[in-house]
């Protein structure tokens, strides 16, 4: 049973355009949404997150986005730039520290 | 800041003996941390969590005879895997929640047992 769903495991984008990775979930409960980036080898590293208050939260190059009737939420990359390649997780916890991840979506900026 | 560590980064072993994997968070206490698998291409599988000076709790599935945890201080927590078959070989990795933080969990940079 898997509670939240990456549905697009890779996405290519032209650098210096918009990237939007998508992430699904079905426990109405989850209330914290993170995103993560992970390249091969390496632990993830933390990129931003939203409580479920909020329907946007936003820094810098990265914003996220939370629908939270569709349980849909989006992380918006612009301008993507190559360094951005990578794994990309989201994560999501229902009042609690513990995480769901997803399946993970692998982002590829073209130069 | 927010740094975590883990030892070893790779690890090597027969059929039948135990590996122990470190996790150190660097510059921050740890209330609490926790363990995770993952397979080539998969998700990050939460297998325990683990506070400081008590027993860690493990997920469903998840054998605690076999992946014994251990966190004897907040800066440090220890992943035994007893017994390894080559099934166990996986990409493990162990985050930590700072005492005074959110819920945002960092990261160690993972550890890739291979057994053989």
């Amino acid at each position: 049973d898997q509670q939240v769903k990456q549905n697009s495991p890779s996405l290519s984008v032209q650098e210096g355009r918009i990237s939007i990775l998508n992430c699904d979930y079905t426990n109405s409960m989850f209330d914290y949404f993170l995103w993560y980036k992970k390249y091969p080898a390496e632990g993830p590293t933390f990129l931003i997150s939203i409580s479920s208050i909020k329907d946007k939260n936003e820094d810098g190059r990265f914003t996220v986005f939370l629908n939270k009737s569709a349980k849909h939420l989006s992380l918006h990359i612009v301008p993507s730039q190559p360094g951005d390649s990578a794994v990309y997780f989201c994560a999501a916890s229902a009042g609690t520290y513990k995480y769901i991840f997803g399946t993970g979506t692998r982002l590829k900026v073209l130069a | 800041g927010a740094v975590v560590s883990q030892h070893p980064s790779r690890v090597i072993c027969k059929s039948g003996t135990s590996v122990k994997i470190e996790c150190r968070s660097l510059d921050f206490q740890a209330t609490t941390m926790f363990w995770y698998r993952q397979f080539p291409k998969q998700s990050l599988m939460l297998m325990a969590t683990s506070n400081e000076g008590s027993k860690a709790t493990y997920e469903q599935g998840v054998e605690k005879d076999k992946f014994l945890i251990n966190h004897a201080s907040l800066t440090l927590s220890t992943l035994t895997v007893t017994s390894a078959h080559p099934e166990d070989s996986s990409f493990y990795i162990c985050s930590a929640r700072a005492i005074a933080g959110g819920y945002e969990q960092y990261f160690g940079p993972g550890t890739r047992l291979t057994v053989t």
